[in-house]
């Protein structure tokens, strides 16, 4: 089945700096790759989220890259700012699965005023 | 907005006990799932239901039972609770159906439990 790898585990960046996280697949079927990110105390909440046909997609500061051919894709936050600390999860699916998503392990995003 | 409602953000329970985790939403969602998080193994999935009274295991359906008697409510059961089973545990809801929109859950805050 599928397995989704997310690094690294702790990621600690300057206020104003960019951050990135990665993430690699294993199933050749997956085309849907969202990401969550969980604030404390809360539960985890879609920010962004890329389909197979595209390469990339971007959000305001925040952008995903997909590189099918390598099976992986990155989360990249520009000008971090003190609300962007949280827990990012990467997870893959195939669509038409219509409910699991495959859940990399998560990171913790620390922004250092 | 959606909403998921979860009934409890803290639980403190003994050994043996049985114990019950709610969750509502009120998005009309088909589907809605229970997920066990714990640091550094993400999100792993116990149960997961698409319909009323209809359910799937997950990866960890071991010492856990669900419940979904209406299309809005979702329940996790812990039938003898072990201290493994110290976690939080998140609720989420999703859309059946074709489009963009199906893949996307939407979580409840969370319900941390202890088991002592």
């Amino acid at each position: 089945g599928e397995n989704v790898e997310q690094h690294p585990s702790t990621l600690s960046v300057q206020e104003g700096d960019s951050a990135v996280i990665k993430c690699t697949y294993s199933d050749s079927a997956s085309n849907y790759f969202p990401w969550y990110k969980q604030e404390l105390g809360k539960g985890p909440q879609l920010i962004i989220d890329i389909r197979s046909n595209v390469g990339e997609k971007k959000d305001q500061r925040i952008a995903v890259t997909l590189n099918k051919t390598a099976k992986h894709f990155s989360l990249h936050i520009t000008e971090t700012q003190p609300e962007d600390s949280a827990v990012y999860f990467c997870a893959a699916s195939e669509s038409d699965s219509n409910y699991q998503l495959i859940w990399g392990a998560g990171t913790k995003l620390i922004i250092k005023p | 907005d959606v909403k998921v409602t979860q009934s409890s953000r803290y639980l403190v329970k003994r050994t043996g006990e049985k114990v019950f985790l709610e969750c509502v939403q009120d998005m009309d969602h088909e589907n809605m799932f229970w997920y066990r998080q714990d640091p550094g193994l993400g999100l792993r999935l116990i149960y997961f239901s698409y319909d009323v009274k209809m359910k799937e295991k997950g990866d960890i359906p071991e010492g856990y039972s669900v419940s979904r008697e209406k299309k809005e409510r979702f329940s996790l059961i812990l039938e003898s609770a072990s201290t493994n089973q110290t976690s939080m545990y998140l609720c989420a809801s999703s859309l059946w159906g074709s489009g963009d929109s199906k893949n996307i859950q939407y979580f409840g805050a969370g319900t941390r439990l202890s088991v002592l």
